[in-house]
C-alpha cells in the first residue's frame, strides 16, 4: 500500500504560537489531501481538503484563518495552527488519496499539546 | 449522503477467542467500503477493503470481511485473535466514483484479554 508520513510526530508549545504539521505522500503523487482531528475517545473529524495549487476547503466550523493549509506540491501538504490554544490540543491526522486504488491512506498522526 | 454506524463501542474478548465487528451503512448508490485499524498513539491503517468482485475481503493479517448487499453490512470477523489485535477499527463508506471523502464509524475498540 501507499505510505503517508507526518511530522512531527508530536510537538508541545505554548499558547498563543504557531505550529507547523507536514503531511508527505512518499510513493505516489496526490493532488488532493485531507486533515482530520481526533478527539480522545472519538471518531475522525474531516477539517479540510488540502488540493494541489488551489486553495483548501474547509468543513463547516473549521476556521480557515486558524487553522492555515497550503499544498504546495503533489506530494506535501502543511497545516499550520496560528496562536495556538490549550482547546486546540488534539491529534491531528492527514491522508492522502491513491487513485488508482481508490482508497485514503493516512498518516502517523501528530499529537499536539498547547500549553 | 452516507452513513455508517457501528453498532458496539467497545467490544471485550479473550485470547484465541473469535470476534465481529459490526457496520452497518446507509446510501442510495453504490458504495466502496474500508476497515481501517488504530493502535493507541498511532494513525489510521488501511486493514481490507470492498470495492467490487468478491464480496468475501480478506486482510494479511486473517481479518475478514463480507459484503452484503442487502442487509446492507459490511462486518469484520477474525476466528481467532490475538492479543496485539487489541486496537480501535474503524468503519467507513464513499460512494463509489465519487468524493475520496469517506464516512466514518464512531469506532469499535476491541480489547483482547489473555
Amino acid at each position: 500500500g501507499a505510505v503517508v508520513s507526518q511530522h512531527p510526530s508530536r510537538v508541545i508549545c505554548k499558547s498563543g504560537t504557531s505550529v507547523k504539521i507536514e503531511c508527505r505522500s512518499l510513493d505516489f503523487q496526490a493532488t488532493t489531501m485531507f486533515w482530520y482531528r481526533q478527539f480522545p475517545k472519538k471518531s475522525l473529524m474531516l477539517m479540510a481538503t488540502s488540493n494541489e495549487g488551489s486553495k483548501a476547503t474547509y468543513e463547516q466550523g473549521v476556521e480557515k484563518d486558524k487553522f492555515l493549509i497550503n499544498h504546495a506540491s503533489l506530494t506535501l501538504s502543511t497545516l499550520t495552527v496560528t496562536s495556538a490554544h490549550p482547546e486546540d490540543s488534539s491529534f491531528y491526522i492527514c491522508s492522502a488519496g491513491q487513485l488508482a486504488e481508490e482508497t485514503q491512506y493516512f498518516g502517523p498522526g501528530t499529537r499536539l499539546l498547547v500549553l | 449522503a452516507q452513513s455508517v454506524t457501528q453498532l458496539d463501542s467497545q467490544v471485550p474478548v479473550f485470547e484465541e477467542a473469535p470476534v465481529e465487528l459490526r457496520c452497518n451503512y446507509s446510501s442510495s448508490v453504490s458504495v466502496y467500503l474500508f476497515w481501517y485499524v488504530q493502535y493507541p498513539n498511532q494513525g489510521l491503517q488501511l486493514l481490507l477493503k470492498y470495492l467490487s468482485g468478491s464480496t468475501l475481503v480478506e486482510s494479511i493479517n486473517g481479518f475478514e470481511a463480507e459484503f452484503n448487499k442487502s442487509q446492507t453490512s459490511f462486518h469484520l470477523r477474525k476466528p481467532s485473535v490475538h492479543i496485539s489485535d487489541t486496537a480501535e477499527y474503524f468503519c467507513a463508506v464513499r460512494t463509489s466514483g465519487g468524493s475520496y471523502i469517506p464516512t466514518f464509524g464512531r469506532g469499535t475498540s476491541l480489547i483482547v484479554h489473555p
